[in-house]
């Protein structure tokens, strides 16, 4: 099973808002990842927790707080955000963050993010 | 530094047509290299990927082999479908997270 589940699937909020994202995985993976897709681009990195602890900032704005509580959930705590903050944002899995040549990330269906 | 070109299309093709999207990277080391397809409205799959140099990867009548003298990793399908439309990011992975290319969008109509 290679499955990472993301909630919720919509979201709609307004600037002034505060909202979670969520992911999970039962894989085992140690790395977990939060990325960051505008429509017709790339994924983007944000951020990267390796056996937990937060590894990689990619100079996120502060109004994106990550959290990860255990080893199978990594959350996207949003407040504050702004409309061109809009996007897909994926979390992905992998068994670990470095060096293990082969490593597969693993991406969930995302969470479409509406900012009015 | 490390980073990744492939063709950026739209790539438009007719059923049962041959698909080729070139894929080449800049990388110290010996990454991995992946590709990873994203259907409308959906999250990235893994396609295919591959650890080391002459290794070919395949799924789903899709098939890359990482060339090292080349630095290549180009998409092929032999025969494409209506449900191969979706796009088609060439990715590698140097040890921390993943560099993709611009993504390649394919059509295929029936």
């Amino acid at each position: 099973d290679t499955e990472v589940t993301q909630t919720p699937k919509h979201l709609v909020m307004g600037m002034t808002n505060k909202k979670s994202l969520k992911c999970e995985q039962h894989m085992g993976h140690r790395a977990m990842y939060w990325y960051k897709q505008k429509a017709k681009k790339p994924p983007e990195l944000m951020f990267v927790y390796s056996y937990e602890k937060l590894s990689i900032n990619e100079s996120v704005p502060s109004r994106f707080s990550p959290e990860c509580p255990n080893s199978s959930l990594l959350n996207l705590h949003l407040h504050a955000l702004q409309p061109e903050d809009s996007a897909l944002y994926l979390c992905a899995s992998s068994q670990t963050l470095a060096g293990r040549r082969g490593d597969t990330q693993y991406f969930g269906p995302g969470t479409r993010l509406t900012v009015l | 530094g490390n980073s990744v070109t492939q063709m950026e299309g739209p790539v438009t093709l007719s059923e049962e047509a041959f698909l080729t999207i070139n894929c080449t990277y800049t990388a110290t080391g010996y990454p991995s290299l992946f590709w990873y397809v994203q259907y409308p409205g959906e999250g990235l799959q893994l396609l295919l990927k591959a650890t080391k140099a002459d290794d070919k990867g395949s799924n789903k009548g899709f098939e890359a082999t990482y060339r090292k003298e080349t630095t290549s990793f180009h998409l092929e399908k032999g025969s494409v479908q209506v449900s191969d439309s979706a796009v088609y990011f060439c990715a590698l992975n140097p040890g921390t997270a993943l560099i993709f290319g611009k993504g390649t969008t394919l059509s295929v109509s029936s």
